[in-house]
C-alpha cells in the first residue's frame, strides 16, 4: 500500500519563503505531483518529480528524494494568493491511480 | 474540450433521494478518474476509467454508488438512496494515462439534507 504524509497547517509571511514536506512510503514509485487547491476550487498541477534533484518552476520549486521517500515544495517571495492547499500526490508503477495526501493547509499572512 | 466540464456545479437532495453527476473529460484523454472530498479533508479515490471500462474501483462503496463512461457520452457518477455523509465536493479528472498529471474538473457540491 502507500503511505503520504505531510503537515495539516503551516503559517508564513508575505515575502518570506516557505518549505513544505512531504513523505511517503509505496511499493513501486513513479512520480511524485504537487497540486494547488485554492478554497472552493479544482486542485491545479503545480510539479512533477520522477528523478531525484530539484525542479525549479518561477517562485516555486520542488525537490524529491527517492531514497529517502521525501519530497518538498518551495515557495519564495510568498504572496497573499499563495494562501491554500497544497496536495502531494504519489504514482505507482502498478496499475493504481495517483494517492493525494490530506494536504498543507498554508495561510500567508502579512 | 480543452478542459474537464462537471455537472452540475450544486446538487441538493434529501436523504434517500439519488443523485446523478456528469463528467466530461478533455477530449484525447484515456482515464477519468472520480474523487469525493469532504469539508476540505483528503482527497478520496472512488473509481477510475480508462475510455469505457472499470480500471480500478477499490474506493467505491459498491452498496449506493455506481459510475460509467459510455462512448460519446459524459461519464456519470450515481448514488443511489444518499445519506447526509455523502456531502461532499465530488471531483472528477482526466488523463492521458493512469500515472500521469489529472486534471481537474470545478467540481460538483453534493448537499443531502
Amino acid at each position: 500500500g502507500q503511505n503520504i504524509d505531510q503537515p495539516t497547517e503551516m503559517t508564513a509571511t508575505e515575502g518570506a519563503i516557505v518549505q513544505i514536506n512531504c513523505t511517503y512510503q509505496t511499493s513501486g514509485f513513479n512520480g511524485l505531483f504537487w497540486y494547488q487547491q485554492h478554497a472552493g476550487e479544482a486542485p491545479t498541477f503545480l510539479s512533477y518529480n520522477v528523478l531525484d534533484g530539484l525542479e525549479e518552476k518561477g517562485r516555486f520549486s520542488s525537490f524529491l528524494s527517492r531514497s529517502k521517500g521525501y519530497s518538498y515544495l518551495l515557495l519564495k517571495e510568498l504572496q497573499m494568493k499563495d494562501s491554500a492547499s497544497y496536495l502531494c500526490a504519489v504514482g505507482n508503477s502498478g496499475n493504481t491511480p495517483l494517492v493525494f495526501g490530506k494536504g498543507t493547509r498554508l495561510s500567508v499572512i502579512a | 474540450g480543452e478542459e474537464v466540464a462537471q455537472t452540475p456545479k450544486h446538487l441538493v437532495r434529501g436523504e434517500g433521494q439519488k443523485a446523478k453527476l456528469y463528467c466530461a473529460p478533455i477530449k484525447g484523454h484515456s482515464y477519468v478518474f472520480w474523487y469525493q472530498q469532504v469539508l476540505k479533508n483528503e482527497f478520496k479515490f472512488l473509481i477510475s476509467f480508462q475510455n469505457e471500462n472499470v480500471f480500478d474501483e477499490t474506493g467505491m462503496p459498491k452498496e449506493r454508488f455506481s459510475a460509467k463512461c459510455l462512448p460519446n457520452s459524459p461519464c456519470s457518477l450515481e448514488i443511489q438512496a444518499t445519506k447526509l455523509e455523502d456531502s461532499a465536493v465530488y471531483f472528477c479528472a482526466s488523463s492521458l494515462r493512469q500515472d500521469n498529471e489529472q486534471f481537474f474538473g470545478p467540481g460538483t457540491r453534493l448537499t443531502v439534507l
